[in-house]
Parts: structure tokens; sequence; C-alpha cells
């Protein structure tokens, strides 16, 4: 079971709210990660946790807050965003083989508008 | 960091075979290369994966060239089903995460 469950599957928020965006595998992969893709574009990498801690930051502003409350769930915490945040937000997760080969699993994203 | 690139768009007709190439000419000689797809904006799908040599599993080829420096995803007879946008993408493996090209849109002719 390749499974990595994403909620909400839509989220509409205005520029003063504070939301967060959910993730959670079941595999017993030790590296999560969080990917933004804008429509027509290709996924980008935000940040990467491997065994709980935050390992990769692709210099993303601060109003994206992740966290990694354990091995299992992964969230991102939203504030003050801008209208061109709006985009699908993907998490994915692998077994962190440390060198070695490892495939990366996505789940189906969360469609965030910013009004 | 590598840099690939792709044909934005390609045509294929049912029950043909696919062949979509990627260069990856800066590619490190420790970093896969891997295909995903993605349908209707979902979440990207694996395919394959390579670092030298040929690969084949249930769902398609992949070619890599001697020197690293291409790759040609294969799918052997293409479905309407196949209709999806093709990643090219490279890591370096151990949670490194995906570099992703821009991908190139493969429409099944029926």
């Amino acid at each position: 079971d390749t499974e990595v469950t994403q909620t909400p599957k839509h989220l509409v928020m205005g520029m003063t709210n504070k939301k967060s965006l959910k993730c959670e595998q079941h595999m017993g992969h030790r590296a999560m990660y969080w990917y933004k893709q804008k429509a027509k574009k290709p996924p980008e990498l935000m940040f990467v946790y491997s065994y709980e801690k935050l390992s990769i930051n692709e210099s993303v502003p601060s109003r994206f807050s992740p966290e990694c409350p354990n091995s299992s769930l992964l969230n991102l915490h939203l504030h003050a965003l801008q209208p061109e945040d709006s985009a699908l937000y993907l998490c994915a997760s692998s077994q962190a083989g440390r060198g070695a080969f490892d495939t990366i699993y996505f789940g189906e994203g969360s469609w965030l508008t910013v009004v | 960091d590598a840099k690939t690139t792709q044909p934005p768009s390609m045509d294929c007709a049912e029950g043909r075979a696919a062949n979509l190439p990627c260069n990856h000419s800066t590619i490190s000689g420790n970093e896969y290369v891997y295909w995903y797809r993605q349908i209707h904006s979902q979440g990207p799908q694996y395919i394959i994966h390579g670092l030298k040599n040929n690969e084949t599993n249930e769902m398609a080829s992949l070619i890599i060239t001697e020197d690293r420096k291409s790759s040609t995803l294969i799918l052997p007879h293409a479905t309407l089903r196949d209709t999806a946008v093709y990643y090219c993408a490279h890591s370096g493996g151990g949670a490194d995460g995906l570099t992703f090209g821009k991908g190139t849109h493969l429409i099944i002719q029926p």
C-alpha cells in the first residue's frame, strides 16, 4: 500500500487567515516532503524532513511553517499568505535510504486558493 | 544542480510505442534519473528510475545513454489512459528530494 493522504483537498483562505495543511503516511517512511506546484509548472521542492528533523528548506518565505509531529505526520502551517501563493501543495514520503535509491510517493495534493 | 530539458508536448497513436526524451547533460555521477507522470493535476505517479543501466518494469522501459547525458522513457503500447504530463527528474537519493524537468504533455490519439 503506497498511500500518502492529504487534507483538505481544497482550501480557500483570506490573506489574514491562519490555516494548516495535513499529510499522513503509514508506510514506515522516514522522509517527508512538501512541494508546491503552480498551474502548468512542475512541482518545486519546499521542505524535507528526514527522521523528523528539517533537513532541507528551499528558501521558503516564513509565512509557510512546516511541522513534523511524528514520523507519520507532516503539517504545513499557513499565515498571512498572498494571492500568488495559490497553488497545488503536494506532500510526499520515502524510505530515506541515506544515499541509496529512494522512491518518492506523492499524495493527491491540496488545492489552495488565497483571496 | 543538474538541469533537465524535455519537449513540451508529443503526440502518439494508440497502440504504438511512445518514446519520451529527456536531456540531463549536467547530471552528477551519483544522481538517479526518475520518471513520473501526472494526470489531471493529481499527485505525480512514479513510473521508473535508473542510474546507469537500462531498466524495465510493468509500466515502461528506461534507456539511459552511456554518457548519462540523456534518457528515453518508452511506453511500449500506449493507450488513451496514458495521456498525461510526463516528468523527467533527478535526485541524489537518501531524502534529497526530486528536481523535476518542465514535463512533456503526451497526447495519445485514437
